[in-house]
């Protein structure tokens, strides 16, 4: 079964540092998002992307953040300088359609200090 | 525009039956289901579109009441592996806007 798939796993960074979080979706979706999950807490909206351009982002995603499709496969979110509060599981996921499920990668566990 | 689940945690014995409830303020134009278990991604279990429709697969279903802006969520004569969160997740007219509820905490036990 297609998998999305999230590299790296678990990242620890220092406050302030920039980090680059990758993903690769189902190859034939369409639509690609970023969540994030902070500890024991729900799953947050950061970010929609469709053809090239952010679809729509929530109240979190400010200009700290920013998602790239870089190639054909790859889909990528920076944190430019990261905050403590930057620490949660960061999932990517991806969809054929709007009206289809999301699939979700395994995460990247990102741990700021 | 966070929808609001109930309730937050059920522990079940296996064979039990619970519902889950997932509601919104806002008009809804598409409910999903997930379930994450401890440590994991969210896994997709449906969609629904249309008001008034009801999915299922297994002993897993689900109803949308698109006048209510509300969905439920049925799970019958449980299992160990149905033991889980439950995060119901909405859109409002702009597909690409997704938000998930705060989670419904599942616990079956032997």
């Amino acid at each position: 079964e297609p998998e999305v798939t999230q590299t790296p796993s678990h990242q620890v960074t220092q406050m302030g540092q920039e980090v680059i979080l990758r993903c690769v979706p189902i190859s034939n979706h369409l639509y690609f998002y970023w969540y994030r999950q902070i500890l024991g807490q729900k799953v947050e909206f950061l970010v929609s992307f469709y053809n090239n351009e952010i679809s729509e982002k929530s109240e979190i995603f400010d200009d700290q953040f920013s998602v790239e499709r870089p190639d054909g496969s790859n889909f990528t979110l920076k944190i430019r300088s990261t905050k403590l509060e930057d620490s949660a599981m960061y999932f990517c996921a991806s969809s054929l359609r709007t009206t289809t499920g999301y699939t979700f990668g395994s995460g990247t566990r990102l741990t700021v200090v | 525009q966070q929808p609001v689940q109930s309730p937050q945690a059920v522990i079940l014995r296996e064979g039990e039956d619970a519902v889950i409830n997932c509601s919104s303020s806002k008009a809804l134009y598409s409910v999903h289901w997930y379930r994450q278990k401890h440590g994991e991604a969210p896994v997709f279990l449906m969609i629904l579109l249309k008001g008034g429709e009801q999915k299922g697969h297994d002993k897993i279903s689900a109803s949308f009441n698109e006048k209510k802006q509300q969905s439920s969520l049925y799970l019958t004569a449980s299992q160990l592996s149905y033991s889980g969160t439950y995060f119901c997740g909405t859109e409002g007219r702009n597909f690409n806007k997704f938000y998930f509820g705060s989670g419904t905490k599942l616990n079956v036990k032997p």
